[in-house]
């Protein structure tokens, strides 16, 4: 199984700021890696999946990138909405996710 | 739009079977191209696979909790089931079913809004 390493846990940023967040594979896995946002009390939602393809209806300020066993969400400007926590998950294989980042108000 | 509901006890005690319902409107459990899955969430911590159930009978479970897990399908109520047995307070969770995207098996697009499960005597 690919184990996905995340980080950081928690990440502290104000409006505006640029966030990124890094998740690396055990084991290379091309592009086969999505990026979940998760809202207190809510279910996970998919933002970006094959490495860097944005979800229909997910803003544009969310960006994926990577490939192999190192990836990166980014989030350009940092809106109120935004702060949750985010999951990568790795789905060409059975696999777990990453351990979650939860983006705070700094 | 597919809408996935969970439905179960809210507190099980030790040592007996969890069990939650999962029901699906807006789509057919009976399709071929989903995987209809349970994940389940700490408080507070990550998502953890439980398995899933593919064409009504095939299933997956998480080696981890294979021995205990058992998720089923009733095609005639458009549900799907799972089953955990001699649960522990580890087990204590929110228990979430999902849906895949079409023709993948582990990219989950649809959830029902999650249930949580408390182990306790």
């Amino acid at each position: 199984d690919i184990q996905m390493t995340q980080s950081p846990s928690t990440l502290s940023a104000s409006i505006g700021d640029r966030v990124t967040i890094t998740c690396r594979a055990s084991q290379g896995t091309s592009t086969w890696v999505a990026w979940y946002q998760q809202k207190p009390g809510k279910a996970p939602k998919v933002l970006i999946y094959k490495g860097s393809s944005l979800e229909s209806g997910v803003p544009s300020r969310f960006s994926g990138s990577g490939s192999g066993t190192e990836f990166t969400l980014t989030i350009t400007s940092l809106q109120p909405d935004d702060f949750a926590t985010y999951f990568c998950q790795e789905y060409n294989s059975y696999s777990n996710f990453g351990g979650g980042t939860k983006v705070e108000i700094k | 739009q597919v809408q996935l509901q969970e439905s179960g006890p809210g507190l099980v005690k030790p040592s007996q079977t969890l069990s939650l319902t999962c029901t699906v409107s807006g789509g057919s459990i009976n399709s071929g191209y989903y995987y209809w899955t349970w994940i389940r969430q700490h408080p507070g911590k990550g998502l953890e696979w439980i398995g899933y159930i593919y064409n009504s009978g095939s299933n997956y479970y998480n080696p981890s909790l294979k021995s205990r897990v058992t998720i089923s399908a009733d095609m005639s109520k458009n549900q799907f089931s799972l089953k955990l047995s001699s649960v522990t307070a580890a087990d204590t969770a929110v228990y979430y079913c999902a849906r895949t995207y079409s023709g993948y098996v582990w990219l989950l697009e649809s959830w029902g809004q999650g249930t949580l499960v408390t182990v306790s005597s």
